[in-house]
Order: structure tokens, then C-alpha cells, then sequence
């Protein structure tokens, strides 16, 4: 069983470009988080879906951020017009209900960087 | 929204000690993780525990949900168990996040 995926592991662009990030699940797990976590901080939620249907949006995911998840299975994260203030790391982690259990499991993440 | 809570924010331990760590939640919580992140910034399941106690080798932890608060507990620490511990609870799909309590153990 492999465990959540994450590309690319590093994306160093200029300031004003859009960037994506992909995120792939553990097989069979229906829910799909986003989190980003800035140094010294902990992670803070973005957003998340379950299956394709996309069931909420922190008021951190400003309109330059849109997340998608087409197939209820991988799911890919865009910046637009991005700002120094973006830079961060990107945590995308997946669940699924299984005996009253739902824990999320956390890939390595996409660690952005602004210039 | 909720408030989490980490103590403490910093701990040095020296190879051998045990520790305490401690999560306080500003209200009720229905989904309760524990996490340690590597050096690399991996976050690794330690425990799912929204009431109750769980062992895993050295590792414990224990919920008290009526009183909003979780302990993780690390015995005869070693090297490899530096880094950072996070605690999150959430009552709908998302986890809200503590700070975080960064261990330093010495050799």
C-alpha cells in the first residue's frame, strides 16, 4: 500500500507566474485535504473534497488559489499570479472512514518558493 | 473556530528521559490526531485518538474529551525521536493544528 504522493517535491518560481501542484491519494481513500504550513507553524487547512465534490474552502484559498479533484482521485492545487507570501509548504493528505476510524495521512509535500 | 493549544513549545531532553507533551482544545473535538514531522517535513501518524488511551512502543498518548485535553507521552527517549509534535482535533472534515512542541534530544 503505498502511501500519498506528492509532484514535484520542490518549485522555486518568480514571482507573478502560476504554478500546480499535483497530489495523488492512498488507493481507495475518497476524502482529499489540502494544508499549507509556513515555518515555525503548523499546517493550516485549505481545503477539501470528498470524491469530486469539493466540500470546503478556508478563507485562506483566496480567488488565486483553485483546487480540483476531476476523477475522485488525484487532485491538483494552482496558484495564480503568484506572491512572495505564497511561499510555503504545500501538505496534501487523504482518509477514508473505515471502522468508525478517520485518520488522514499526510504526504511529503510540495515545498514552494517565491522570488 | 478552534483554538489548539501545544505546551511546551520547546523541550531538551537528554537520551534516556521521559517526557510529557500536552494539547488543550478551546472546545469539543470529535477527531483527534497526533503527529510527529521529520527533519524532512514528513508528517507521520503517531495516534487517532479522540478519547482514551493508546500505547505503541514507547509512545503513549491519552484523551480526556470532557476536558479537552490530550497528552502524548514519550519514554527513554532517543536521538531519532527529535523533532517536532503536533496535535489536531477537528469536528468536521478538516484538522485545526497546534503550534507544535519541538523536542531536542541529546545524546
Amino acid at each position: 500500500d503505498t502511501g500519498v504522493s506528492q509532484d514535484p517535491r520542490h518549485k522555486i518560481t518568480k514571482r507573478g507566474q502560476n504554478v500546480t501542484f499535483r497530489c495523488d491519494p492512498i488507493s481507495e481513500h475518497n476524502r482529499l485535504y489540502w494544508y499549507r504550513q509556513t515555518l515555525g507553524q503548523g499546517p493550516e487547512f485549505l481545503t477539501y473534497f470528498q470524491n469530486e465534490a469539493q466540500l470546503e474552502k478556508s478563507r485562506l484559498l483566496s480567488d488565486r488559489f483553485s483546487a480540483e479533484r476531476p476523477k475522485g482521485s488525484f487532485s491538483t492545487l494552482e496558484i495564480q499570479r503568484t506572491e512572495q507570501g505564497d511561499s510555503a509548504m504545500y501538505l496534501c493528505a487523504s482518509s477514508i472512514l473505515e471502522w468508525g476510524v478517520r485518520a488522514q495521512y499526510f504526504g511529503p509535500g510540495t515545498r514552494l518558493t517565491v522570488l | 473556530g478552534i483554538q489548539v493549544e501545544q505546551s511546551p513549545p520547546d523541550l531538551i531532553l537528554q537520551e534516556g528521559a521521559n517526557s510529557t507533551l500536552r494539547c488543550n482544545f478551546s472546545d469539543s473535538v470529535n477527531n483527534l490526531q497526533w503527529f510527529h514531522q521529520n527533519p524532512w517535513g514528513q508528517l507521520i501518524n503517531l495516534f487517532y485518538i479522540p478519547s482514551g488511551t493508546k500505547q505503541n512502543g514507547r509512545l503513549s498518548a491519552t484523551t480526556v474529551a470532557t476536558e479537552r485535553y490530550s497528552l502524548l507521552y514519550i519514554s527513554s527517549s532517543q536521538t531519532t525521536d527529535s523533532g517536532v509534535y503536533f496535535c489536531a482535533g477537528g469536528s468536521q472534515g478538516n484538522l485545526i493544528f497546534g503550534k507544535g512542541t519541538k523536542l531536542s534530544v541529546k545524546p
